[in-house]
């Protein structure tokens, strides 16, 4: 099945820092999307991208949907503490319904 | 407020015992879904359904048991079959048109482990 290659594992950084990660994929996706998830909680949607190319901007999240369409970025610029938590990237390709793929998460560590 | 429920919040299973993890919405959405989550890994994909009374297999139904009777309501049963079911469970939700179908809205998750 498709898979989604995401990195780091885990970051940490000092406030005011900016962070970058990314997916990577073996398979073309139509639609990548960012969440993130607080500990003990559910993930909650950042951005959501839909062509190829494409530069969304939440805040200070911007996120990318790589040309290739095998590929996305999310850029988090001055870090705060409230960034910390497990960060997702999730892709949609083809028919498949609702059937996100999930990257493996990216952990992020602020620290004052 | 709008959302999803999910009960209980930490739930414990013998050996042998099927144990039913409860998710409501009052979001009106159409589709619902169950995911897996285990440390250091993304999330899979358990059982999904887009309408009342029909429900699709996931990437890893085995083990699992779903039933969806009313539009706001999607349980999952852990059965005795699932021979290791110590995750975190998220169940999600999603209108069913258009893009709207990948943003997926969470509950906040149940943790399950095995006595």
């Amino acid at each position: 099945g498709q898979q989604l290659n995401q990195s780091p594992q885990s970051m940490f950084i000092q406030e005011g820092e900016d962070v970058s990660m990314n997916c990577t994929s073996s398979s073309i996706f139509n639609t990548w999307l960012w969440y993130k998830q607080d500990p003990g909680e559910g993930p909650v949607l950042l951005i959501a991208l839909y062509k190829a190319g494409e530069l969304t901007s939440n805040g200070r999240l911007t996120a990318q949907f790589g040309i290739t369409r095998k590929d996305s970025f999310l850029n988090i610029s001055a870090s705060i503490p409230s960034d910390v938590g497990i960060y997702f990237c999730a892709g949609q390709g083809g028919t498949s319904y609702g059937k996100l793929t999930f990257g493996q998460g990216t952990i992020l560590t602020v620290h004052p | 407020d709008g959302g999803i429920t999910q009960s209980p919040k930490y739930l414990f299973r013998k050996e042998g015992q099927n144990v039913t993890l409860s998710c409501e919405q009052n979001l009106n959405h159409d589709a619902m879904y169950w995911y897996r989550q285990d440390p250091g890994q993304g999330l899979r994909l358990i059982y999904y359904s887009q309408i009342v009374n029909d429900f699709q297999k996931g990437d890893i139904a085995e083990g699992y048991s779903v039933s969806r009777e009313k539009k706001e309501s999607f349980p999952l049963t852990v059965t005795s079959a699932q021979k290791n079911p110590t995750a975190f469970y998220l169940c999600a939700s999603s209108f069913d048109r258009g893009h709207a179908n990948e943003k997926l809205f969470f509950g906040s998750g149940t943790q399950l482990s095995v006595l």
